[in-house]
């Protein structure tokens, strides 16, 4: 039931791009962006809503491929304040706005000069 | 405006003993999801709360259990504290929870002995 992500890490360099991708077995309503940087709490990103609506931050861009249960997050130009450990959670549907986040693993990502 | 505060930061407890945590949602926020956070299982749903009442839980044993106060306050309790427990227990609050973006508190490290 757990999303997997890919990959578990990565390291770039700064002003390199990278993608961040979320699978999961299961049928999805929505998919959820989290950034968690050290001893800090998560940070919301993005959320990606089944039929096409996105809410976010403008300068994160994601996609979410519904037949696929798949979620990718696309970093671009990267920053040092890129830097951390970035969560996806996936809700499969709720009743009456209930609300049950399954977060995947996480993907470390570290930003270098 | 004020972000979600959780009490106490840290706490220390022994096997068998029974730990409240505290969250304080954002003013205006009617959901409360709580999350225990290891470095093996990543971040797990405890439960959230909405008006008072529990929407939806995650699969953990009764020993965890939490409530939500009138003023959108929640409690965590954890009894007969176990080894394994020893976590960060984070909590989150949304608008109205569903598909609404989750502001994450602080957190609470808990460490049993």
């Amino acid at each position: 039931q757990q999303p997997v992500q890919s990959p578990q890490a990565v390291i770039l360099r700064e002003g390199e791009d990278a993608v961040i991708n979320c699978s999961s077995s299961k049928a999805l309503y929505s998919v959820h962006w989290y950034r968690q940087k050290h001893g800090e709490a998560p940070v919301f990103l993005m959320i990606l809503l089944k039929g096409g609506e996105q809410k976010g931050h403008e300068k994160i861009s994601a996609s979410f491929n519904e037949k696929k249960q798949q979620s990718s997050l696309y970093l671009t130009a990267s920053q040092l304040s890129y830097s951390g450990t970035y969560f996806c959670g996936t809700e499969k549907g709720s009743w009456e706005g209930a609300q049950k986040l399954v977060f995947g693993q996480g993907t470390r990502l570290t930003i270098n000069p | 405006k004020a972000g979600v505060t959780q009490t106490p930061r840290y706490l220390i407890k022994t096997r068998g003993q029974q730990v409240t945590l505290s969250c304080s949602p954002i003013s205006g926020h009617r959901s409360v999801s709580w999350y225990q956070q290891t470095p093996g299982q990543g971040l797990q749903f405890l439960f959230e709360y909405f008006s008072e009442t529990q929407r939806n839980k995650g699969n953990f044993p009764g020993r965890f259990s939490g409530r939500q106060f009138s003023n959108s306050r929640s409690e965590m309790n954890v009894s007969t504290l176990e080894l394994g427990d020893s976590a960060l227990y984070l909590c989150a609050s949304s608008l109205s929870g569903g598909t609404d973006e989750q502001f994450f508190g602080p957190g609470t490290r808990l460490t049993v002995l």
